[in-house]
């Protein structure tokens, strides 16, 4: 059971590209969800899904798209990668939105050059 | 946005010595979930609370939610090094899937 499973783990961007953060889950799972880590900081909220076809903003959305075309996968896309993006990206999944535990990936390490 | 506040923010001990970590909001959870998480990996889950007042125990830890359930604490007894890590809480107001996490509180044990 592989559980989430996020890559690349390492990425180097330049300002101005463009990429796609994979996140797929095998636990069927309708609650999906991703999040950025800073440095001394906790987790924020970029964009989270309660199921295939529905997503929704969190606390810092501006600068990604996402999409959930099916349960198992939900893509983060930075549209023109800036250095404030440089982060590590965590997605997570549970059974549901609310108290379910979420099961974590082990992150992208992103830097914006 | 909701704002959770851990304290305090970095802590070192040693081994043998109790500590307690806290997370406060001005806002009533409607569920409150601690996690730790060590460098290079994200974080696991170590308990969920929903109900005022409720205390849950896992091992060596004990959670206690506020009976307001506007805070929590985590307190470990007797720290061991293995213990080390950051240790984060996250609180969900709507029950709707929008979790906000504090800060943390990055633990570490001498042995």
């Amino acid at each position: 059971n592989a559980g989430v499973t996020q890559t690349p783990k390492f990425q180097v961007l330049k300002t101005g590209q463009s990429m796609t953060l994979q996140c797929a889950q095998d636990m069927n799972h309708e609650y999906m969800s991703w999040y950025r880590q800073d440095p001394g900081m906790g987790l924020r909220l970029i964009h989270y899904s309660v199921g295939a076809g529905i997503t929704d903003q969190g606390e810092v959305p501006n600068g990604y798209n996402v999409s959930r075309s099916t349960t198992e996968d939900f893509p983060l896309r930075l549209l023109s990668a800036a250095p404030s993006q440089t982060s590590v990206y965590f997605c997570a999944s549970s059974i549901q939105a609310g108290w379910q535990p979420q099961h974590f990936g082990d992150g992208t390490r992103l830097s914006i050059l | 946005t909701q704002l959770l506040e851990q304290s305090p923010q970095f802590l070192s001990i040693q081994e043998g010595e109790n500590l307690t970590v806290y997370c406060n909001s001005s806002s009533v959870f409607s569920s409150l979930q601690w996690y730790r998480q060590e460098p290079g990996e994200g974080p696991v889950l170590l308990v969920t609370v929903v109900t005022g007042g409720e205390v849950k125990k896992l091992k060596r830890l004990t959670f206690q939610f506020g009976d307001a359930r506007k805070d929590s604490s985590l307190h470990i007894t007797a720290a061991q090094p293995g213990d080390t890590g950051l240790y984060l809480c996250a609180g969900d107001w709507t029950n709707a899937g929008k979790s906000t996490f504090g800060d943390g509180t990055t633990l570490t044990v001498k042995p």
